[in-house]
């Protein structure tokens, strides 16, 4: 399957400042990438789905001006929490895909290795 | 809400032959079933997807019943690698996770 990296891997941040994560398609184009939050012992929760150069569609309850998404290019998302807070701890992960792309469905989706953000 | 169900947890030795059932009996008929596995700390892994035929790859193979109420992942030879949380998703435009079966793989 495609690869699909996220820089960082982990990061610590104090309360009220900004921390971006990237999500990379290393070896293909991807037109749609979706981003998603997973707290402790829980299942995923979408967050947004972002088709390049388009502005991201966020899922209900999920503050678009906390959490902004750029998808500025085929093979690079970015997600930056801002003003985070200990309650945006989490583990976030990033998943790609370009429907139509070789028989791809919309929910054959690659997924990153995950980013786990500790607010302090 | 996610539309499957699945067993909280299951037990399978090594060696051994993993199914890993799934219904959905509210799936539509134009609903694909879809399967993820997530290890530890780590993003999901795309297993295997079918709309009403058997599919196989060279990860595992999806039963799914006549009716398509049910499916089942089949993992022919599980290795301890293959212990994690297995997801079933019935849906075509986005992935709804519920809750999964944790699959624990024994020596």
């Amino acid at each position: 399957g495609a690869v699909v990296s996220q820089h960082p891997s982990w990061v610590i941040c104090k309360s009220g400042t900004s921390v971006k994560i990237e999500c990379r398609s290393l070896d293909f184009q991807a037109t749609t990438m979706f981003w998603y939050r997973q707290f402790p012992k829980q299942s995923l929760m979408l967050m947004a789905t972002s088709n390049e150069g388009s502005k991201a569609t966020y899922e209900q309850g999920v503050e678009k001006d906390k959490f902004l998404i750029n998808h500025a290019s085929l093979t690079l998302s970015t997600l930056t929490v801002t003003s985070a807070h200990p309650e945006d701890s989490s583990f976030y992960i990033c998943s790609a895909n370009t429907p139509g792309l070789a028989g791809l469905s919309y929910n054959e989706q690659f997924f990153g290795p995950g980013t786990r953000l500790t607010v302090l | 809400d996610a539309k499957t169900t699945q067993p909280t947890s299951m037990d399978c030795a090594e060696g051994r032959a993993a199914n890993l059932p799934c219904n959905h009996s509210t799936i539509s008929g134009n609903e694909y079933v879809y399967w993820y596995r997530q290890i530890h700390s780590q993003g999901p892994q795309y297993i295997i997807h079918g709309l009403k035929n058997n599919e196989t790859n060279e990860m595992a193979s999806l039963i799914i019943t006549e009716d398509r109420k049910s499916s089942t992942l089949i993992l022919p030879h599980a290795t301890l690698r293959d212990t994690a949380v297995y997801y079933c998703i019935a849906e075509n435009y986005q992935l709804i996770w519920g809750a999964g079966t944790k699959l624990i793989i024994k020596p």
